[in-house]
């Protein structure tokens, strides 16, 4: 149980394009997803935290309206780089909570390359 | 200060060793604690929670000590395959009243022959 997946897996763009990615939970309701972003080498860097039917929560120095959330339903958030730049390029990672549940389940990344 | 630190390692030891890494957190009004492990370029895949009455998984023990404000994991008997990076995890308690999880840097072991 527990399974999230993410979609794309990798995807390669043009600068000023737009991506985005999909996060589901597979077997479960998640009330809460994360979005993290994750330069090589370095730690798991938290951009935002997407409840189902409200707006998403930013960190600060992430631009909400560059990183788009939408959790639209209890089983599917998803993330869209707007106007993308070769700096956006990193590996991006969701997670998922139960209700009620403390740890998260993450999805398996989407490396994002932008040219 | 960073809210939860790891010493971020190496750790290079030989088959069969036991290890142990620490973290530690800031905010004493933390809730739950995990420790995660992240092979190189995947997803962090979780490994245990840690309570304050310990938690032994096979070779894995955590601990959680809230006095001194750190969490612990505990390796025995190393295998090859433990070579990953583990992340410690704390949700911290955010001023809109959620719990927000919180990664420290990750600690590199590396099991070697």
């Amino acid at each position: 149980g527990a399974v999230v997946s993410q979609h794309p897996s990798w995807v390669i763009c043009k600068s000023g394009t737009s991506v985005k990615i999909e996060c589901r939970s597979l077997d479960f309701q998640a009330t809460t997803m994360f979005w993290y972003r994750q330069f090589p080498k370095q730690s798991l860097m938290l951009m935002a935290t997407s409840n189902e039917g409200s707006k998403a929560t930013y960190e600060q120095g992430v631009e909400k309206d560059k990183f788009l959330i939408n959790h639209a339903s209890l089983t599917l958030s998803t993330l869209t780089v707007t106007s993308a730049h070769p700096e956006d390029s990193s590996f991006y990672i969701c997670s998922a909570r139960l209700a009620g549940h403390y740890e998260q389940y993450f999805g398996p990344g989407t490396r994002l390359t932008v040219t | 200060r960073k809210e939860v630190e790891q010493d971020p390692g190496p750790f290079n030891v030989p088959e069969g060793a036991t290890v142990a890494f620490n973290c530690t957190y800031s905010n004493s009004a933390s809730q739950s604690f995990f420790w995660y492990r992240q092979d190189c370029r995947k997803e962090p895949k979780l490994l245990m929670s840690v309570y304050s009455s310990g938690n032994e998984d096979g070779r894995f023990t955590a601990q959680l000590n809230r006095a001194s404000q750190y969490i612990s994991l505990l390796i025995r008997d190393s295998k090859l395959s433990d070579s990953a990076t583990y992340l410690c995890v704390v949700n911290v308690h955010s001023s809109g009243g959620s719990y927000i999880p919180t990664f420290g840097r990750g600690t590199s072991l590396i099991v070697h022959p």
